[in-house]
């Protein structure tokens, strides 16, 4: 069975702070995918980043930085000098490569103050 | 790129009425689209796949007669709410990929329903 787990359900910092975002995965499968979207609240998912489980470099965008080690089965996600804008909701997502459905964590409620 | 449009965003409707969702992809032809369903501070739960030219594959538990898909064509997908009730009331959010369901999905802005 494949599960996706965000611990955190809300985090709160203050502007300019980093902050990471954790995401824990569970799948048998050796060719899956992850996905991390953006749900800001007008309600539409953004996506942000897709990545291979053949693909172990982290990567940059930005403000935005995405550590994925396979031997912890995580892929978190940290925002750099966060801002107000990015308060939103994040969800991790996992999909295998037989067409199984795209399994979401529950979601990481970020809120930025200013 | 990778655009997709939801209409409309807001609906409000009687109880008994049936709701027509639109989903469309405007840039990139869509293989696969999806409809998920949100409720508030929870996660997404797929509730259908639909491929182009094909009867959509719905999730257990959800009523393929009470939630009419239609994938008409590459660009288009549209979710019916036949005779709604209060307990339909939520966020329907569809999304699309363009060659398969392994994919990346790309979301449209979501429907908000309100079933008086």
């Amino acid at each position: 069975a494949q599960k996706v787990t965000q611990a955190q359900t809300e985090i709160s910092v203050v502007e300019k702070e980093d902050v990471t975002l954790d995401c824990v995965y569970e799948t048998r499968d050796t060719t899956y995918y992850l996905f991390w979207y953006k749900q800001p609240p007008s309600g539409e998912l953004v996506f942000l980043i897709r990545r291979n489980s053949f693909d172990e470099q982290n990567e940059i965008s930005g403000r935005y930085s995405w550590n994925f080690q396979k031997s912890t089965s995580s892929f978190n996600f940290t925002i750099t000098a966060s801002q107000v804008v990015d308060s939103a909701v994040y969800f991790c997502a996992l999909i295998n490569n037989q067409g199984g459905k795209l399994i979401f964590g529950q979601g990481t409620e970020l809120s930025v103050k200013p | 790129g990778a655009v997709v449009s939801q209409h409309p965003s807001w609906v409000i409707c009687k109880s008994g009425t049936s709701v027509k969702i639109e989903c469309r992809s405007l840039d990139f032809q869509a293989t696969t689209m999806f409809w998920y369903r949100q409720f508030p501070k929870q996660s997404l739960m797929l509730m259908a796949t639909s491929n182009e030219g094909s009867k959509a594959t719905y999730e257990q538990g959800v009523e393929k007669d009470k939630f009419l898909i239609n994938h008409a064509s590459l660009t288009l997908s549209t979710l019916t709410v036949t005779s709604a009730h209060p307990e339909d009331s939520s966020f329907y959010i569809c999304s699309a990929s363009i060659s398969g369901v392994q994919e990346t999905q790309y979301f449209g802005p979501g429907t908000r329903l309100l079933v008086l």
